[in-house]
């Protein structure tokens, strides 16, 4: 079966360190990634979006990157951490080209301090 | 780009009852519309799913209709229970570009 896996579940980090938050997907290859943002009581903000190795799209202008270096394998960084990035971040995944569900794992919360 | 929106921000309903959550989206290409469920501290899971050529899909308790002509599109929770209390959350799919509802609160009180 397909399964998602984030870690860690939480983080507490000060401003101004740098972060890696990772997401593996098991079970099936060449999906396509996402990293969203959820704020707390809002809805998911798509941060990246990854259809292949190395490719990368950004949504949105920020503090964060993303990254892909294997099929299965989606890495989301910062090299200095602003309080604003706390939040609950969520990787996804989906499989079968186009229009197909996306399949979230179990998010990370990361509070700034 | 799609613009989705959500109603009602909370709803709490009396165990048994229906509860009904509405959705318009903006972007008449928009083909693909999955409902996602999210308890506390856990990553929203997929509930249902419809496709723009279907008006109606049903899974047991769980019912989704779509109006393409209004662009809107709904979720309808019968018999609800205390388990299904969470946030839900509807999404329009165009292009590979997903667009998130803002959430409902659902409370089902015992």
């Amino acid at each position: 079966s397909q399964t998602i896996h984030q870690w860690p579940a939480t983080l507490v980090q000060p401003v101004g360190s740098p972060l890696s938050l990772e997401c593996t997907v098991e079970g099936t290859s060449n999906p396509n990634l996402y990293w969203y943002r959820q704020a707390a009581g809002r809805g998911l903000q798509l941060l990246f979006y990854s259809v292949g190795i190395g490719q990368i799209s950004s949504e949105v202008p920020q503090n964060l990157s993303a990254s892909r270096p294997q099929d299965r394998q989606f890495i989301l960084s910062s090299k200095k951490l602003l309080l604003s990035d706390s939040g609950f971040y969520l990787c996804a995944f989906s499989t079968g080209g186009a229009g197909q569900p996306q399949h979230f794992g179990d998010g990370t919360r990361l509070s700034i301090l | 780009g799609e613009n989705v929106e959500q109603h009602p921000s909370t709803l709490s309903v009396q165990e048994g009852d229906s509860a009904v959550i509405k959705c318009t989206y903006s972007d008449s290409a928009s083909n693909y519309f999955p409902w996602y469920k999210q308890e506390l501290g856990k990553g929203p899971q997929l509930i249902i799913d419809i496709r723009s050529n279907v008006g109606e899909k049903k899974d047991q308790r769980i019912a989704v209709t779509l109006n393409k002509t209004a662009k809107h599109f709904s979720l309808h929770i019968t018999e609800t229970q205390p388990e299904d209390s969470a946030v839900y959350f509807c999404a329009a799919y165009n292009n590979n570009d997903m667009r998130f509802g803002a959430g409902t609160r659902l409370t089902v009180k015992p």
